[in-house]
């Protein structure tokens, strides 16, 4: 099965500054790369995602880019914010519809 | 509801009783997954719904856990004779389809299980 490792498992930025998670995944088939954040004591929701015919997206602050050559893919958010703070997780499907997480990344954003 | 809905929010158990977590998916919607949120860790992966059928069961723990789902709407989770490493949070997620290029799915705020 598809397996994510996802770094650093903790990350603390001052306010402004930018915000960068890795991500590797094992099977090459996988084809859906979606980033989810998780605020505490909330449930997870879906931020942004890529698709593996595309190698970059951008949503105002945040980016995803997507290297299929070397299987990773990475979180960018730009000009952090308080309400940036939250666990972030990403996740790769392989073809068997079992989207995998990582084990999350916990953003502290210091004001 | 506009939501996914979970219940109970909270379980408190005695080891060894069996437990029961309901999932109410988004109305439509054909997909349903169950995942387990252990502290610190990630999402992991339990069980897929495809309407009524599972047809990945892959990701359950062990023999003790099982999961059914009727109408293509409602799903149950359960979990007998109960051991503390099945305290976490379980979180159900529902999405339109089960699309090979990926649908995004919807997180109920998940049932917080404590077998004491």
């Amino acid at each position: 099965g598809e397996n994510v490792e996802q770094h650093p498992s903790t990350l603390s930025v001052q306010e402004g500054d930018s915000a960068v998670i890795k991500c590797t995944y094992s099977d090459s088939a996988s084809n859906y790369f979606p980033w989810y954040k998780q605020e505490l004591g909330k449930r997870p929701q879906l931020i942004i995602d890529i698709r593996s015919n595309v190698g970059e997206k951008k949503d105002q602050r945040i980016a995803v880019t997507l290297n299929k050559t070397a299987k990773h893919f990475s979180l960018h958010i730009t000009e952090t914010q308080p309400e940036d703070s939250a666990v972030y997780f990403c996740a790769a499907l392989p073809n068997d519809y079992k989207l995998s997480f990582g084990a999350g990344t916990t953003v502290t954003v210091r004001a | 509801g506009a939501g996914v809905s979970q219940s109970p929010s909270n379980k408190v158990t005695e080891k060894g009783k069996d437990v029961e977590l309901r999932c109410d998916p988004i109305s439509g919607h054909t997909a349903l997954y169950w995942y387990r949120q252990s502290l610190g860790q990630g999402l992991e992966f339990l069980i897929y719904f495809q309407g009524n059928s599972a047809p990945d069961k892959s990701g359950l723990p062990s023999d003790r856990f099982s999961a059914e789902r009727t109408g293509g709407s409602v799903s149950t989770l359960t979990i007998q004779r109960t051991q503390q490493e099945d305290s976490a949070v379980y979180l159900c997620a529902s999405s339109k389809t089960d699309s090979w290029m990926g649908e995004k799915l919807f997180f109920g705020s998940g049932t917080q299980l404590s077998v004491l």
